[in-house]
C-alpha cells in the first residue's frame, strides 16, 4: 500500500523560504505526477504544482515565481520550496499523487501526506 | 482559472437523510471533476473522480452525476461517519481547482 510521509520545519519568520520532502513509500515513484497542494481558513485547498520523476512540472502561475518543485528519484522523495514566505503563506500543505483515472483518464489525487502545518510569523 | 462554486457552505441533517451538495464550474470541464471528503486533522480523501465514479472501498450510498459546468454529490442515506467537508475540484485544465467546502453537520 502506497503512503506518503511529509516532513519539514513548521514556523518560519517573513521572508524565509518554506522547505518541504515528502517521501513515497511502498509503491513505485515513475509514472505518476507529484503534487504539494496548501489549504488555510482563507483560501480552503489551493494546488501549488506538480512534478513527475522524469522532471516536467506543471505549476500554479499565482506562485510560480516563488515555487521550486524537484524530485530525487533515487529516494523517492520530491521536495517543494518556496521563497520569500509571509503569513498568507501560513496554511497546512499536503503532498499528493496524482494519477489518471478511467476511461477518460481524469486526474485526480488519490494518495495524500499527513499534512505539515507551516505558519509564518 | 476556473472557480469552482459549492452549494449550500453548510448544511445540518439527519442520520438516514438523504443529502445533495452542488457544484459549479465558471466553464465547461465535460466530466473531469472529482469529489473529496475531509475530516478534522485530516486530509482529504477522494470519494468519486471522473463525476461519477466511486473511489475504490467508497460505500454505495455516495453518488455523483453531471457534465459541463453543473454537478452533484449525493449521499442516498446520510450515516454517523459521514458528517464531514465535502470538496469538488476540476481536473480539466491546470491551475487544478477547488471548491470552498460543504461542511455537512449532524442536525
Amino acid at each position: 500500500q502506497v503512503q506518503l510521509q511529509q516532513w519539514g520545519a513548521g514556523l518560519l519568520k517573513p521572508s524565509e523560504t518554506l522547505s518541504l520532502t515528502c517521501a513515497v513509500y511502498g509503491g513505485s515513484f515513475s509514472g505518476y505526477y507529484w503534487s504539494w497542494i496548501r489549504q488555510s481558513p482563507g483560501k480552503g485547498l489551493e494546488w501549488i504544482g506538480e512534478m513527475n520523476h522524469s522532471g516536467s512540472t506543471n505549476d500554479n502561475p499565482a506562485l510560480k515565481s516563488r515555487v521550486t518543485i524537484s524530485v530525487d528519484t533515487s529516494k523517492n522523495q520530491f521536495s517543494l520550496r518556496l521563497t520569500s514566505v509571509t503569513a498568507a503563506d501560513t496554511a497546512v500543505y499536503y503532498c499528493a499523487r496524482r494519477v489518471l483515472w478511467g476511461i477518460i483518464k481524469c486526474p485526480a489525487f488519490d494518495i495524500w501526506g499527513q499534512g505539515t502545518k507551516v505558519t509564518v510569523s | 482559472d476556473i472557480q469552482m462554486t459549492q452549494s449550500p457552505s453548510s448544511l445540518s441533517a439527519s442520520v438516514g437523510d438523504r443529502v445533495t451538495i452542488t457544484c459549479r464550474a465558471s466553464q465547461s470541464i465535460t466530466s473531469y471533476l472529482n469529489w473529496f471528503q475531509q475530516k478534522p486533522g485530516t486530509a482529504p480523501n477522494l470519494l468519486i473522480y471522473a463525476s461519477s465514479t466511486l473511489q475504490s472501498g467508497v460505500p454505495s450510498r455516495f453518488s455523483g452525476r453531471g457534465s459541463g459546468t453543473n454537478f452533484t454529490l449525493t449521499i442516498s442515506s446520510l450515516q454517523p461517519e459521514d458528517f464531514a467537508t465535502y470538496y469538488c475540484q476540476q481536473s480539466d485544465i491546470t491551475p487544478w481547482t477547488f471548491g470552498q467546502g460543504t461542511k455537512v453537520e449532524i442536525k
